[in-house]
């Protein structure tokens, strides 16, 4: 069954630091991925996707995330964050044809001045 | 509206009450989702609407919960009998096409429901 795993239940850094959130998936097939996030109070709202070509995808807010086939992973990167990053960041896989979505646990960001 | 709007944004039953969940989409979006996030976790499918069409209902948890949309625009997710694990935020999304997952997903804010 396809399946998606955040291994880190919460993170905290500072900011300006580095920030780096860890996907792992099960799907048989070349999977659709997104990065979703959820700010407090907040709608679901969409980071970045990848569907098939370059493996690095750009997304808003200064987000990119990397597809690595062979470790089956979807890591979701910046560069710099910001104290309005502060959510809860959600990894998520597409399944069937009409948009089906097998979403993570979840990381929780902390931000710290 | 400028994007999907949910109602009420929270609700309160007694165990044992039926709750009405209702979702506008954005206007003229042909895909309709609903998914279940209890605390803690990440949103789980419940089901899915083309245009009026229900044509996924494998995540809806119990015959308690149904869900509908007759027009073809504004939902409801109905849950009978509430019970205390039925505590949750329901989400609702729309996609402007008929799904496939290259379609973005346009989440409203939630209704959360406690069952006390």
């Amino acid at each position: 069954a396809q399946s998606v795993t955040q291994p880190d239940i919460h993170i905290t850094v500072s900011e300006g630091a580095s920030l780096e959130l860890r996907c792992n998936y099960s799907y048989g097939a070349t999977p659709y991925l997104f990065w979703y996030v959820q700010s407090p109070g907040q709608g679901l709202q969409l980071l970045l996707k990848y569907f098939s070509g370059d493996t690095l995808v750009q997304g808003i807010k200064g987000f990119e995330a990397e597809f690595k086939r062979s470790q089956s992973s979807f890591n979701l990167r910046k560069p710099s964050v910001h104290w309005s990053d502060a959510a809860e960041y959600f990894c998520a896989v597409g399944v069937t044809s009409y948009d089906k979505v097998i979403f993570g646990p979840g990381t929780s960001l902390s931000v710290i001045p | 509206g400028a994007g999907v709007s949910q109602s009420p944004r929270y609700k309160v039953a007694k165990r044992g009450q039926d709750v009405a969940l209702r979702c506008d989409p954005i206007s003229g979006h042909v895909s309709l989702f609903w998914y279940q996030q209890a605390l803690g976790q990440g949103p789980e499918f419940l089901t899915y609407f083309q245009n009026e069409a229900q044509l996924d209902k494998s995540g809806l948890p119990s015959d308690r919960f149904f869900a509908e949309r007759p027009e073809g625009s504004v939902s409801t997710l109905k849950i009978q009998r509430t019970q205390q694990e039925d505590s949750a935020v329901y989400l609702c999304a729309s996609s402007l096409l008929r799904g496939g997952a290259t379609d973005t997903q346009y989440f409203g804010p939630g209704t959360r429901l406690t069952v006390l």
